[in-house]
C-alpha cells in the first residue's frame, strides 16, 4: 500500500464547477500537509498547506482530518487555467530529517 | 521563498555515458537539498538528501555509486548518473526547505533521456 493514496482521475469538469480531490495518508507520524500544483512536464508547485481547522486561499479549501488520515480539497467556480494534476502531499521526520512523501496526483481538466 | 535553479533543463545521453545536474540555491544557503526523480504518470520518489560537507543519505532501493551526490558549498548540490542506461531516463528535481517544515521549493527539473 502506498504512504498516501490519491484518486488518479482525471476529473473532466466545466469552467464553473466545484471539484472536490481526496487523499489518504497511512503514516500516523505524518507531521504537515500540503497540496501542491504539477503542470505538465514541470516542476511542483506549493498552492497551500493544509491544517486541521482548514484553510481557504480564494476559490481552493484544504481540510485535514487527523483522526481519518484524510486530506481534502475543494476547488470552486473551476477555470480552465485550474487544469493540471494536484498532488497531495505530506511531510514526517525520519531518519533525522523532514522527508516529503507525494501521491501520485490527480489530474484535473477544466474544459470550456 | 527561496529560489531554486536547475541545470540544464532536459539532456539526452548515450548509454554508458555520465550526466551531472546541477542545483542551486540562489538566495538562500541550503545545508540539505533533496533530489527527487518522478516516472511518467508516477508520483515524486525522494531518492537522496543532499547534504553540505557530508555525505548523502540514500533511500532504500536508490545505488548509491551509480546517483553521486555532491553537495560541496551551501548554494550547490549536484548529482551525477553513472554509466546511464534507457531505464535511468526519467524527470530529475531538487528541492530545498527554507524551514524544513512548511513549503518546499523546487527546481525546474531535468528531463533525462537516455538512448
Amino acid at each position: 500500500r502506498k504512504e498516501v493514496e490519491q484518486d488518479p482521475g482525471p476529473f473532466n469538469v466545466p469552467e464553473g464547477a466545484t471539484v472536490a480531490f481526496n487523499c489518504t495518508y497511512s503514516n500516523s507520524a505524518s507531521q504537515s500537509f500540503f497540496w501542491y500544483r504539477q503542470d505538465c512536464r514541470k516542476e511542483p508547485k506549493l498552492l497551500m498547506s493544509v491544517y486541521s481547522s482548514g484553510n481557504e486561499d480564494g476559490r481552493f479549501t484544504a481540510q485535514l482530518n487527523r483522526a481519518s488520515q484524510y486530506i481534502s480539497l475543494l476547488i470552486r467556480d473551476s477555470k480552465l487555467s485550474d487544469s493540471a494534476t494536484y498532488l497531495c502531499v505530506v511531510n514526517r521526520f525520519s531518519g533525522g530529517y523532514n522527508k516529503l512523501i507525494f501521491g501520485a496526483g490527480t489530474r484535473l481538466a477544466v474544459h470550456p | 521563498g527561496a529560489v531554486v535553479s536547475q541545470h540544464p533543463s532536459w539532456v539526452i545521453c548515450k548509454s554508458g555515458t555520465s550526466v551531472k545536474i546541477e542545483c542551486r540555491s540562489l538566495d538562500f544557503q541550503a545545508t540539505t537539498m533533496f533530489w527527487y526523480r518522478q516516472f511518467p504518470k508516477q508520483s515524486l520518489m525522494l531518492m537522496a538528501t543532499s547534504n553540505e560537507g557530508s555525505k548523502a543519505t540514500y533511500e532504500q532501493g536508490v545505488e548509491k555509486d551509480k546517483f553521486l551526490i555532491n553537495h560541496a558549498s551551501l548554494t550547490l548540490s549536484t548529482l551525477t548518473v553513472t554509466s546511464a542506461h534507457p531505464e535511468d531516463s526519467s524527470f530529475y528535481i531538487c528541492s530545498v526547505s527554507e524551514t524544513g517544515d512548511y513549503g518546499y521549493t523546487f527546481g525546474s527539473g531535468t528531463r533525462l533521456t537516455v538512448v
